[in-house]
């Protein structure tokens, strides 16, 4: 079974300054997604980015980039110029692109709550 | 971009009730819908798989005759929790994916926040 694997329970960081969210999983499939999910206090669902892992580049969205590294199943996700309303709480998930896709569910991490200072 | 919408968005019962929750897609059709129980400050858990007319497919230490899930037509999934109880209190969100695409998106629910007394 696949797992997803987020070790930090909180980070905080200031307006204008870099955060890195790591993330690992482990699987023995070799196609696949990944993705980061942010939650803000409303609870609602918000997709950040997706990383195909057949796709080497690594993802970017805006202020958003992820470092994927497939030999050693790490996905972390950069966020650049933090802004206050980046505050939230953040999931690494992974889908099986195997088999089909519209009947198969993400698998998340435990989150990563982010907060942000001015 | 794609409505997912869940009614109601909050409910409060009393012990030993049943609760209904709603899942809709208002923009396309979803043969496949997924429930998601989510505890305060925890992540999402993966319930149950809710197949347009099928039964649906229920995860490990879910039961499925307290979580009775019906999926009636392909914008539309229900999740009816019976005899609830306090333990059952939690946040719960829908999702489904949509076809069609280069890249089958997932979309989620705003979710039902349910307190049982």
């Amino acid at each position: 079974a696949q797992t997803v694997t987020q070790s930090q329970p909180e980070m905080s960081v200031q307006e204008a300054e870099t955060v890195t969210l790591s993330c690992t999983y482990d699987t023995s499939e070799s196609d696949y997604y990944l993705f980061w999910y942010k939650q803000p206090p409303s609870r609602q669902m918000i997709l950040v980015i997706r990383q195909e892992a057949y796709k080497q580049q690594n993802a970017t969205e805006n202020r958003f980039s992820v470092n994927f590294q497939k030999a050693a199943k790490s996905f972390s996700l950069k966020i650049s110029d933090s802004q206050l309303g980046d505050a939230a709480m953040y999931f690494c998930a992974y889908r099986s692109a195997v088999h089909n896709q519209a009947g198969t569910a993400l698998i998340f991490g435990k989150g990563t709550t982010l907060s942000v200072s001015s | 971009g794609a409505v997912v919408s869940q009614h109601p968005s909050r409910v409060i019962c009393k012990s030993g009730t049943s609760v209904k929750i709603e899942c809709r897609s208002l923009d396309f059709q979803a043969t496949t819908m997924f429930w998601y129980r989510q505890f305060p400050k925890q992540s999402l858990m993966l319930m149950a798989t809710s197949n347009e007319g099928s039964k649906a497919t229920y995860e490990q230490g879910v039961e499925k005759d307290k979580f009775l899930i019906n999926h009636a037509s392909l914008t539309l999934s229900t999740l009816t929790v019976t005899s609830a109880h306090p333990e059952d209190s939690s946040f719960y969100i829908c999702s489904l994916v949509r076809q069609g695409l280069s890249y089958n998106e997932q979309f989620f629910g705003p979710g039902t926040r349910l307190t049982v007394l």
